[in-house]
């Protein structure tokens, strides 16, 4: 039973459109993080937070936008969706410093 | 900097053979964790192993083994007599946690395919 949770699994949408992806995790995890995942496999840091309040921008630049209100909860939002942003994105938490990541199913976007 | 190479982009081998997946890492720090991920078609990542610097120890685990050599910088995983359900995209990636973050860096990903 996953204990992150990310909705929707795929999403096809047109153009212009805004859309949130979900991310939820029952682990009490106090760090968060959004991967995007290109069709060459590479996975790239778009955005984190170390917790309640704190978001970071990732080592890839993304015109998505991140919050995180309650500590369960590290929705992304793009304003206005482009084909460029098809992709698969990955929401992940860890514990403290030392411990990898626990990752969701990831959303399967597509904008036409 | 930080760095992962999986040099190896597409592996394709026939059932039951053995395989191994290359891994090797930079880092200038002395304290870091080493990892393998598994993303089979359907798309999640699973965790696979989690090692510390400090712990040279190989480790097996089923079909599953790991070796982990500091002078070479390597964390290779082997699978032995490999079946179809191994196919998959599996991810090396390193962390070296400084501060209050825990970034990890992921390797580019090897897809492994296991023909019947």
């Amino acid at each position: 039973e996953a204990d992150i949770y990310q909705t929707p699994r795929y999403l096809v949408i047109g153009t212009g459109k805004k859309i949130t992806l979900e991310c939820s995790q029952t682990m009490g995890h106090d760090k968060m993080y959004w991967y995007q995942q290109d069709p060459g496999m590479e996975l790239h840091l778009i955005h984190y937070s170390y917790g309640v309040n704190s978001t970071e921008k990732g080592d890839l630049s993304s015109e998505s936008t991140v919050s995180r209100i309650r500590t369960e909860h590290f929705p992304l939002t793009l304003e206005s969706a482009r084909p460029s942003h098809t992709s698969q994105y990955l929401c992940a938490s860890s514990w403290g410093k030392n411990y990898g990541y626990t990752f969701g199913s990831g959303t399967r976007l597509t904008v036409v | 900097a930080q760095k992962v190479t999986q040099a190896q982009t597409e592996i394709s081998v026939v059932e039951k053979e053995d395989v191994t997946l290359d891994c090797v890492y930079e880092t200038r720090d002395t304290t870091y964790y080493l990892f393998w991920y598994k993303q089979p078609p359907s798309g999640e990542l699973v965790f696979l192993i989690r090692r510390n610097s400090f712990d040279e120890q190989n480790e097996i685990s089923g079909r599953y083994s790991w070796n982990f050599q500091k002078s070479t910088s390597s964390f290779n995983f082997t699978i032995t007599a490999s079946q179809v359900v191994d196919s998959a995209v599996y991810f090396c990636a390193l962390s070296a946690p400084r501060g209050a973050t825990n970034k990890l860096i992921f390797g580019t990903g090897t897809l492994l395919a296991v023909q019947p």
